[in-house]
Formats: C-alpha cells, structure tokens, sequence
C-alpha cells in the first residue's frame, strides 16, 4: 500500500473552512483515498472515498490532485464537533484485504470558537 | 439502526483474569473486524470474519488472545490470561463488504484497563 503523509495538527476557526491535506506520492493507479476519524473517545468514522475524481457528499468534499500523489479533504463549515483525528488512509479496491486499511498517525484537527 | 454494539463499555481486571469483549455487528453485514487501539501503535486490526468465519487472524497477538463469531449478530474476542500490556480501547467493526467502496462502521469501544 502507498504510504500518506498527513500534518500532525492543525487549527481551524469555527465556521470556517477546515482543508486537511494528505500525500500519498507512491499511490498505484488501482488504490483509493479513504478518509476516515475519530472523535475523542469514539470508534473511527468513515467520511468519505475516492479514485481520481472529486467527491462530496454530505460531511465533506475529497480534492484528488490530477497526478493522484495528494489530497485534501475540506469541511466547509467547521464546527467544535468537528475536532477530531483524520486519518488519510490509501489502499487497493476490490482485490485488496481488510489488512489494507491501515490507520496512521492521522491529523488532529482542532476547531476553535 | 442502533449501529455496533459492543460491551462492555468499561473493564477494569486483575492480571491473569480471563476477559471476554462482546460485539454485535449491525444487522445484515456479513464482515466483522476487531482492532486494538493504543498510544504507542495506533489503530491495529486484530481478527476479521467474513460470514462468520475468521479469514485472517495474523494480527492477533499471541495465543492468549481468541475470537469467536457463532452467529451473524453476536462475536467475543477472549484473553486468557490478560497482562497489563493487554490494557488498551478494544474497537469492533462491521461492513457490508471490503470493496472499493468499502465502508467500516465502528462501535464506540471497551476501554480494557488491566492491573
């Protein structure tokens, strides 16, 4: 699986847009971007997914660069729920194992009043 | 849909004691996951099933760790003994599939605190 490189931390103000990046310049052309995260004292949550194209749906939006070596994922409208983990992960599609979903360090996000 | 229950919530044990985490995935996905959570190493994926056989185990580590999956709805993951080195949050996971547009759904979690 390609490796991904996310920021440790980052700040957003509330209400604001919150972009997370994340690199991943080894992805092979059959892995996909997955975001997932974890609020504090929750199991991880899935946000969102994609292959090439651009992707939104009702929590966020996914921006796949056109060489595929990096992403970022935007919420629009940060809210303090919204601190949490993110975690950037790629792995292959259909032929893949469950072993392939590997959480990194993740990204923690802190939305501030 | 209720989502992933697991139970319980909180366990507090003396070293040696047999622990037994219990899941029960949400109705009609047919994968079930269990992962270990710490500080050090992050999220790792322990055991998974498919229908409810166990496909892959080779992230459960070592023999005092087992996890059994008799029905669709109800998994445990047993330790037998527990060490200190076993504390940790213990996560279950269910999916429809591990496709592309695969999607785990997790439960909130046993944080396992062994003395």
């Amino acid at each position: 699986d390609a490796k991904t490189t996310q920021p440790t931390s980052m700040d957003c103000a509330e209400g604001r847009a919150a972009n997370l990046p994340c690199n991943h310049s080894t992805i092979s052309g059959n892995e996909y971007v997955y975001w997932y995260r974890q609020i504090h004292s929750q199991g991880p949550q899935y946000i969102i997914h994609g292959l090439k194209n651009n992707e939104t749906n009702e929590m966020a939006s996914l921006i796949i660069t056109e060489d595929r070596k990096s992403s970022t994922l935007i919420l629009p409208h940060a809210t303090l729920r919204d601190t949490a983990v993110y975690y950037c992960i790629v792995r292959v599609g259909s032929s893949g194992s469950a072993r392939q979903l590997t959480f990194g360090s993740g990204t923690q996000l802190t939305v501030l009043p | 849909d209720a989502g992933v229950i697991q139970s319980p919530r909180h366990e507090v044990t003396e070293m040696g004691q047999e622990v037994t985490l219990r899941c029960k995935p949400i109705s009609g996905h047919d994968y079930l996951f269990w992962y270990r959570q710490t500080m050090m190493r992050g999220l790792e994926l322990l055991i998974y099933f498919n229908n409810n056989v166990p496909i892959d185990d080779s992230g459960m580590p070592e023999d005092r760790f087992s996890a059994k999956m008799p029905n669709a709805s109800f998994s445990t993951l047993k330790i037998q003994p527990s060490e200190p080195r076993d504390s940790a949050v213990y996560f279950c996971a269910s999916s429809f599939f591990p496709r592309a547009n695969e999607k785990l759904f997790f439960g909130s979690g046993t944080q396992l605190s062994v003395l």
